[in-house]
């Protein structure tokens, strides 16, 4: 079946790089997504990345993937206060939906 | 504002009560979605629906019944909900099943049963 996994939990020192995985099983997704979910918020889409690509770049962030291994990471360079949320990356499926992960709450600390 | 709106931000029900969530979307988006979020769940998807049409009704309890009456709008009507139904509910739309441009969320609405 689809499943989506994340660490819990990460913290971070302000200024610091973040770096959040993911692991994900269906091997024919063809996109794969980063939401941040703020406190009291919706989630908003950050970024995405196509299968065919290993690396996508937007500003302090940087998309990894390994489609061999199934896993996806987010990079947050010189991670910030306004950084700290819930992070959940999910796959666009055979079935033509989304599959979440259980999220990760990133907290950065001063 | 992400597009999609959500209302009530918040509601308080006893079991015995009857309510209605709303969302509201005008990105042109075709499909509509309704997500249960608990704490320290994953975000368990609840109805897909499609053109209008429900596509996807994940195993969820009678007590819960959607209403699309347009690609605009969905609704989640409650009735004698348990005090386990107390979560965060997430409507979000997309086109085209989200796979380009994943899905759109509204802010939710926080609900809690007493």
């Amino acid at each position: 079946g689809e499943d989506v996994e994340q660490s819990l939990f990460l913290s971070v020192r302000e200024g610091d790089s973040s770096v959040i995985n993911c692991t994900y099983t269906d091997s024919s997704s063809t996109y794969l997504y980063w939401y941040k979910q703020e406190p009291g918020a919706g989630l908003q889409l950050l970024t995405y990345i196509f299968s065919n690509m290993d690396m996508k770049q937007d500003q302090r962030l940087t998309v990894l993937l390994n489609k061999k291994d199934k896993h996806l990471s987010l990079r947050i360079a010189d991670t910030q206060t306004g950084d700290s949320a819930i992070y959940f990356c999910a796959e666009s499926t055979s079935f033509q939906k989304l599959v979440f992960g259980t999220g990760t709450r990133l907290l950065v600390s001063p | 504002e992400t597009g999609v709106t959500q209302t009530p931000r918040h509601l308080v029900m006893g079991m015995t009560n009857k309510k209605s969530l709303k969302c509201e979307q005008h990105l042109g988006h075709n499909a509509m979605y309704w997500y249960k979020q608990s704490a320290k769940k994953p975000l368990e998807l609840m109805f897909v629906y499609n053109f209008k049409e429900q596509t996807e009704n994940n195993s969820v309890p009678s007590r819960f019944s959607p209403e699309c009456p347009n690609s605009s709008h969905l609704f989640l009507h409650l009735h004698t909900l348990q005090p386990e139904d107390s979560a965060l509910y997430l409507c979000a739309s997309s086109q085209d099943r989200g796979k380009l441009n994943g899905y759109t969320f509204g802010s939710g609405t926080r609900l809690t049963v007493v």
